[in-house]
């Protein structure tokens, strides 16, 4: 599966936007992009995923470079309950016959300072 | 609309000893995978289960298996448990799609298993 790379923490000051840096340098024609974010105690959370163009949906915006090396997550107003983990993760399309996977990195811990 | 259930959400073990975890999937999905968490790492991917039957699995021993029932809901079982097995055990769902394209997943909380 190809790799991502984003920045071990982050920090950000609440109802400021953020934005979450991932790189994919390897990314193939037929990956999506998927962000999940995990809140403390909680299992991951789907957020927004992409293949080529630019996404928004309620809970944020997803910015994809147009080379698909790289993409960005955006909060737009971060408050206190959007501190978390957030995984940028790169999938193959899904194919069916039942089979499918998530490979996560580390993550990116997002910190939101009041 | 009731997501993924899992229970227990907390247990104990020693070693050697066998496990067994529980999961519904959210309604309307019929498809399972179990991820594993160690502490502070991301989850890595166990097995998957669609129409009863094992689909794909990742890089783990013959130790953990799995079953999933005809009305979708599933279990991860661990035997002769060892001290490494104590994690975060995460169920996700997910609704086989016939069209080419992404899939999206649903996490449960997850079982928490400490393994002493």
């Amino acid at each position: 599966d190809a790799k991502t790379t984003q920045p071990n923490s982050m920090e950000s000051n609440e109802e400021e936007p953020v934005h979450l840096p991932c790189n994919h340098s390897t990314i193939s024609g037929t990956d999506y992009i998927h962000w999940y974010r995990q809140l403390p105690s909680q299992g991951p959370e789907y957020v927004i995923h992409g293949l080529t163009s630019n996404v928004n949906n309620r809970m944020a915006s997803l910015a994809i470079a147009e080379d698909r090396k790289s993409s960005t997550l955006i909060l737009h107003r971060a408050t206190l309950r959007d501190a978390a983990v957030y995984y940028c993760i790169l999938s193959p399309a899904y194919s069916g016959a039942g089979s499918y996977q998530l490979t996560f990195g580390k993550g990116t811990k997002l910190s939101v300072i009041p | 609309d009731a997501g993924v259930t899992q229970s227990p959400t907390h247990l104990i073990k020693t070693r050697g000893q066998q496990v067994t975890l529980r999961c519904s999937p959210k309604s309307g999905h019929d498809t399972v995978s179990w991820y594993q968490q160690a502490l502070g790492q991301g989850p890595q991917f166990i097995f998957q289960y669609y129409e009863e039957e094992e689909r794909q699995r990742g890089n783990f021993p013959d130790r953990f298996s799995g079953h999933q029932f005809p009305n979708y809901s599933s279990e991860l079982n661990v035997n002769a448990l060892l001290l490494g097995d104590s994690a975060l055990y995460l169920c996700a769902s997910s609704l086989v799609s016939r069209v080419f394209g992404a899939n999206v997943l649903t996490f449960g909380a997850g079982s928490r298993l400490t393994v002493l």
